[in-house]
């Protein structure tokens, strides 16, 4: 069991579809990241947040939408999705930003399929 | 801009046998180097990093890597393999890019333990 948790862990979906990934983290920490992995590739980062503000979006299509509600919670809502989108999401937090040498704490992530 | 190269996607070791994962930057200016190790169907887990001091750093699980500044490596070591290593282990770079700190990960090599 890790301080961050992301739901759902699986998700199949068609390309008109839209769907929402969850991350929440109970580390008290203030910033929040989205990174996609796939497979024979480096981790990519998406997005960060530090203290609800997004600090850093990394050239990301507009299909995926970011959402930080509060510095517990993280959203990543998907629509349009194409299917090289296939990929394992990874949801991270840390106490500082991870570029300043803080520890990064991932969740499970989500494994995405489109169809 | 910052890269890192690590060496082998895909190293195997027999149990009991020396883990070397290699690993080298490009940076211009001091960085801060981590090694996060991913068992299966888990997030990434930070296993040790080096920010300022002591050039040899000991993490968890016995592992260790030494920072070298002249041949801009930061290779990780385990003395004694163990079945439960059989992961991926990422080595991430974070410099200064302008104002703020990038952390920039590896492709990841794939450890395999034989028995």
């Amino acid at each position: 069991e890790t301080g961050v948790t992301q739901t759902p862990r699986h998700l199949v979906m068609g390309m008109t579809n839209k769907k929402s990934l969850k991350c929440e983290q109970h580390l008290g920490h203030n910033a929040m990241y989205w990174y996609k992995q796939s497979a024979k590739k480096p981790l990519e980062l998406m997005f960060v947040y530090n203290f609800k503000e997004q600090t850093e979006n990394n050239s990301v299509p507009s299909r995926f939408s970011p959402e930080c509600p509060n510095s517990s919670h993280l959203f990543l809502h998907l629509h349009t999705l194409q299917p090289e989108d296939s990929a394992l999401y990874l949801c991270a937090s840390s106490q500082g930003l991870a570029g300043g040498g803080g520890e990064l704490f991932f969740g499970e992530g989500s494994r995405l399929t489109v169809l | 801009a910052q890269s890192v190269t690590q060496l082998g996607s895909h190293v195997s070791v027999s149990e009991g046998a020396l883990v070397l994962l290699r690993c080298n930057y490009s940076s211009s200016v001091p960085p801060y180097l981590f090694w996060y190790v991913q068992y299966p169907n888990q997030g990434l887990q930070l296993l040790l990093k080096y920010t300022t001091g002591a050039t040899l750093v000991k993490g968890i699980n016995g592992f260790e890597a030494e920072f070298k500044k002249s041949e801009t490596s930061f290779h990780l070591t385990k003395p004694s393999a163990h079945m439960s290593d059989a992961a991926e282990y990422f080595c991430a770079v974070s410099q200064r890019v302008g104002s703020a700190r990038q952390l920039t990960f590896g492709s990841g090599t794939q450890l395999t333990v034989l028995p």
